[in-house]
Parts: structure tokens; sequence; C-alpha cells
């Protein structure tokens, strides 16, 4: 168990109204990232951190912003859900290191109506 | 860039049959490569990586990946499949981004079905 959360785990929403997707860890480290995952797409990055304040954006970034305010929390924002962010949520961590793996959340399935 | 392909969106074994799920990839550097696992509802789990130590490499649940360069490739292997072997696989190729970060980009995945 690598000491991630997500929250929450499932959450129904309406178009157009915000949501905020939370990735809490346990073990320090200073990479974190956020993954969408659709059938046929295998995971697309959404936006990474590499510190406290230090984010940038992934492949499939338009309409997401994040933050990172402490070292354990990465927070996943849609401002204005659309139906096409349908989708599950994976957020990861990773130790130092080029060689180091990343560890996976258990993921937060969204679906916007 | 890097980028990954991944052959075969579904393959399907008999239990006790070789499993060989099929990656290569295209990277500008010299690639650090990953097989994932994910079973239904759950998160991705590490098989095995590859990270230039060794081109053979044995991964956890009995399953090795070889790399070959001049092959541009990364297939996994498991000489005997079981049914609890029934899952997604996705190889992954990592690059350098800013701040050390290492993002990974992902093949779009191989469900493997193992059939009695």
């Amino acid at each position: 168990d690598a000491g991630i959360t997500q929250s929450p785990r499932h959450k129904v929403t309406e178009t157009g109204t915000p949501v905020t997707l939370r990735c809490h860890q346990t073990e320090n480290h200073r990479y974190m990232y956020w993954y969408r995952q659709d059938p046929g797409h295998g995971l697309r990055l959404i936006h990474y951190s590499y510190g406290v304040k230090d984010t940038d954006k992934g492949e499939v970034s338009d309409g997401y912003s994040v933050s990172r305010s402490k070292t354990e929390d990465f927070l996943l924002t849609l401002e204005s859900a659309t139906s096409s962010q349908t989708s599950v949520y994976f957020c990861a961590i990773r130790p130092r290191g080029p060689t180091s793996e990343q560890y996976f959340g258990p993921g937060t399935r969204l679906t916007v109506t | 860039a890097q980028s990954v392909t991944q052959l075969g969106s579904h393959v399907s074994v008999s239990e006790g049959a070789l499993v060989l799920l099929r990656c290569n990839y295209s990277s500008s550097v010299p690639p650090y490569l990953f097989w994932y696992v994910q079973y239904p509802n759950q998160g991705l789990q590490l098989l095995l990586k590859y990270t230039s130590a060794a081109t053979l490499v044995k991964g956890i649940n009995g399953f090795e990946a070889e790399f070959k360069k001049s092959e541009t490739s990364f297939h996994l292997t498991k000489p005997s499949a079981h049914m609890s072997d029934a899952a997604e696989y996705f190889c992954a190729v990592s690059g350098p981004e800013r701040g050390g970060s290492e993002k990974l980009v992902f093949g779009k995945g191989t469900k493997l079905t193992v059939n009695p």
C-alpha cells in the first residue's frame, strides 16, 4: 500500500458545476500526478506537480486546474464540468530519482450528467 | 517525445498457456520502461520495470519482460497463464520533464482474458 487516498471515490454531478477531487499521500514524495482513464485511450496525464506550488500541464489539461499548497495534498478542479470529463481519475506519486516508478491511488469515478 | 504502442487491445489465452503481451516504444533518450497491471475497479500496480541494469527483467506473479533496443520492444511474458492473471495490462515509458518529474506515457492497454 503506497499510502495514497483519493476522495471522493465516486461522484455524479451536473454539467456546469465545479468539482474538486483530492489526492492525499502519507509518503512525503515530491512528485504527484493526475491522470484520466478512458476506454481505448489508456491513461493520459492531466497535470503534475514537482513540489509545493510547482505544477505544470500534461497532455489533456484543458478544462482542469490544480493546486498544491502542501506536500501531502494535490487537488484537481474542474471549473465547469462537461460530459466529456466523465472519466475515472487517478492520482499517482513518485519518489525522487529517474528510475523510480509511480504509485497509483484507487481512483475516482466521475460522472457528469 | 516518448510514445508507446501496445499491439492487440484484447488477448485471450487458455489457462496454462504462454502469455505474450506486446509493447513497442519510441524514445529520443535512453528509456525507462514499465509494465503495470490493473484489476477491475482498482488502481494500477507495478509488475516490473527496466532501468538499464539488465535486459531481462523479472517481475511479480511470474511475469518477465525483455528489453530489445534493436527492435524498440519490451514485450511481457509469462510461461503459464493462471485465471488470476485476467486483467488489463499497460506498458509505459518515462521521459524527463520539468523539475525532474519524469512523466509516464502509457500505451492504450491490453485486456487479457484467461479461459479455463
